[in-house]
């Protein structure tokens, strides 16, 4: 069965520091990983789409990575906002299913001034 | 910039009841997609739909549920005969081609009394 962890379940941290979140995942064979902003009650919005061939993409402050060997993704924020406090989702598809994203159960980040 | 729209915002309905949400994909887009998220857990996918049919669907999109393109704007997801589970967030997507990036919705919170 297609699975997606992601670590930690929810973290703090204070304006202008950078953390790392972090993804794993059982899918295979392995299509693409995209990794999403969603804001409470709100529709996830895209920050990064990787394919395997890919292992760092970067969307302003958000750098993702991607390691397909061991199966695992990162997502690195850096210098944070008040406006990132939200739910991180990683999202893989499988190669031979590219329309049924497996979502990760996200990432709660919240940043305080 | 062009988005996903979803009607209503917030549907109450009860017990057994027929509901109908809808979606307004991107205008130039041609896969559609149904996902939902009971609150606290993760995004699921429910269904994709290309060239007039379902081209996946996952095993909670049972026979209670239907989707449907009546017109050249619209795509709906319809559930028969609502049970109290399916209470949830529901998203519509779109993307342009597949393995693509999917834009969603702001989502239908429905609510089964």
């Amino acid at each position: 069965k297609n699975q997606v962890e992601q670590s930690p379940q929810s973290l703090i941290i204070l304006e202008g520091k950078n953390c790392t979140l972090q993804c794993n995942y059982t899918v295979s064979p392995f299509s693409n990983l995209r990794w999403y902003k969603q804001d409470t009650g709100r529709g996830p919005v895209s920050l990064t789409i990787m394919t395997f061939s890919e292992n760092t993409k970067s969307n302003g402050r958000y750098t993702a990575t991607l390691d397909a060997d061991t199966k695992q993704s990162s997502l690195h924020i850096t210098a944070s906002q008040l406006s990132d406090s939200a739910s991180y989702i990683c999202v893989v598809s499988a190669q031979s299913n590219d329309y049924k994203l497996s979502f990760g159960a996200g990432t709660t980040v919240t940043v305080r001034a | 910039e062009p988005e996903v729209t979803q009607t209503p915002s917030h549907q109450v309905t009860q017990m057994g009841q027929e509901v109908i949400l809808r979606c307004v994909p991107i205008s130039n887009h041609l896969y559609f997609y149904w996902y939902r998220q009971i609150l606290g857990q993760k995004v699921e996918f429910l269904v994709s739909f290309y060239n007039n049919e379902i081209s996946e669907k996952s095993e909670i999109f049972d026979d209670q549920f239907s989707v449907e393109r009546p017109d050249g704007s619209n795509f709906t997801l319809k559930i028969r005969s609502t049970k109290l589970e399916d209470s949830a967030m529901y998203f519509c997507a779109s993307s342009r081609i597949q393995v693509y990036e999917q834009y969603f919705g702001p989502g239908t919170r429905l609510t089964v009394t």
